[in-house]
């Protein structure tokens, strides 16, 4: 089965940028979406189709894919960006969605 | 305004059975794939399975960890998803979410989410 790798957490200063990777068995060649996560709170989707943002979902949230790394881009972090980010795509061989293991954003 | 409303979450023992509801509202509920995720406490989300609109064959596809225990299924009547879950293990004690696909896409990313209905799998 597919698997995505990413790790436990990231620490980033407020106003600078957080890259959270998502790795991946040649994931450039499927399409990644991303969440956020805050404590007793449902996942939101922030990324879909490894780029597009939801309406509603700021600007400073973008995405990246090739090669075997995603990564989820955080521009000019704020405190409420603190969260669990998952990765997740649709393995079409199996057709079977994933996730990621999740990574804790924490904002120092 | 787009909700999903999950029910029949609660304490189940080991070996029995428990059937979770996702009510929703606000979109065409015939229209799309619905699908189940769950977490257990302090870990990921794990995805545990879908069922396509019956346009597109009302089919299901689960993880391989509740396969052939865990149906999924739908009344487009009620705009109700089900997870009917036999065979209840300690190990699906978890929060369980319902969400829906994101329509217009090739690939499966959910775009709306229900709140959630815990389950306690225990003796």
């Amino acid at each position: 089965s597919y698997v995505l790798t990413q790790p436990p957490s990231v620490s980033v200063a407020p106003g600078q940028t957080a890259k959270i990777p998502c790795r991946g068995n040649n994931i450039g060649t499927k399409s990644v979406h991303w969440y956020h996560q805050k404590p007793g709170q449902a996942p939101v989707l922030v990324v879909y189709d490894d780029r597009d943002r939801p309406s509603g979902i700021p600007e400073r949230f973008s995405g990246s894919n090739s090669g075997n790394t995603a990564t989820l881009t955080i521009s000019r972090v704020e405190a409420g960006d603190e969260a669990d980010y998952y990765c997740q795509v649709w393995d079409s061989d199996s057709d079977h969605v994933v996730f990621g293991g999740g990574t804790e954003l924490i904002v120092l | 305004e787009v909700q999903l409303v999950e029910s029949g979450g609660g304490l189940g023992q080991p070996g029995r059975s428990l059937r979770l509801s996702c009510l929703t509202s606000g979109f065409t509920f015939g229209d799309y794939t619905m699908s189940w995720v769950r977490q257990a406490p302090g870990k990921g989300l794990e995805w545990v399975g879908f069922i396509r609109s019956n346009t597109y064959g009302g089919t299901a596809e689960y993880a391989a960890s509740v396969k052939d225990r865990f149906t999924i299924s739908r009344d487009d009547s009620k705009s109700i998803a089900y997870l009917q879950m036999n065979d209840l293990q300690t190990e699906d004690t978890a929060v369980y979410y319902c969400a829906s696909r994101r329509p217009r896409s090739v690939s499966i990313s959910f775009d709306s989410w229900g709140q959630g209905t815990l389950v306690t799998v225990s003796s």
